[in-house]
């Protein structure tokens, strides 16, 4: 089993859909999760941390599911400008990060 | 607000030659990474570095590559006698704990023909 997996999509919605994305872990002692998005031969960039009681920043809300060792990403009312891959990021045992494959989101108007 | 930074932002070198791919992470932060994405696949993890050593490393992070920080700033990845499958973009990441997000530099396109 991959150590972070991910839906790989591509998710093509219209402008303003909400679209959900999924990762699941593998290691159940991982302790730190993040979202990431990469935009097309960028850098990845924080998008946000996810906290074990789920948070929101804005349109964005992440959520973390430690019994089925899955963490999720929510976007809400999507604009153009959220077309990107989004990359789940999970801490190994000594909290070095692994990304999964991400997932590529295109928004349409 | 503060950002890691790498350079060159492109290498292009010939089968078999060294390069070192340069970072220099945020001032204050204490671990550093580095990463590499062959185009159009996932990033992958190569190695970290905390405390002048070498913490954990990957499969690919074998005796072709090394990291160093010669100075209290920068932070360098070696690879010797490259191949043509170690043609990639590689990150440069840093975090201020080992839990905490990293930031990452733009990336070196690394090219070896």
């Amino acid at each position: 089993r991959k150590e972070v997996e991910q839906d790989p999509g591509p998710f093509n919605v219209p402008e303003g859909a909400t679209v959900a994305f999924n990762c699941t872990y593998s290691n159940s002692a991982s302790q730190s999760f993040f979202w990431y998005r990469q935009d097309c031969r960028k850098e990845p960039k924080l998008l946000m941390s996810v906290y074990s009681s789920g948070n929101e920043d804005g349109r964005f809300t992440a959520q973390l599911n430690r019994a089925s060792q899955y963490i999720s990403l929510l976007i809400r009312d999507s604009k153009l400008s959220d077309s990107a891959t989004y990359l789940c990021v999970v801490a190994s045992n000594n909290n070095d990060m692994r990304f999964g494959a991400g997932t590529r989101l295109t928004v349409k108007p | 607000e503060p950002e890691v930074t790498q350079t060159p932002s492109h290498q292009v070198t010939q089968m078999g030659q060294e390069v070192i791919l340069r970072c220099v992470p945020i001032s204050n932060h204490l671990y550093f990474y580095w990463y590499r994405q062959i185009l159009g696949q996932k990033v992958e993890f190569l190695v970290s570095f905390y405390n002048n050593e070498i913490s954990e490393k990957s499969e690919i992070f074998d005796d072709q590559f090394s990291v160093e920080r010669p100075d209290g700033s920068n932070f360098t990845l070696k690879i010797r006698s490259t191949k043509l499958e170690d043609s990639a973009m590689y990150f440069c990441a840093s975090s201020e704990a080992r839990d905490s997000p990293l930031h990452f530099g733009n990336g070196t396109r690394l090219t070896v023909t």
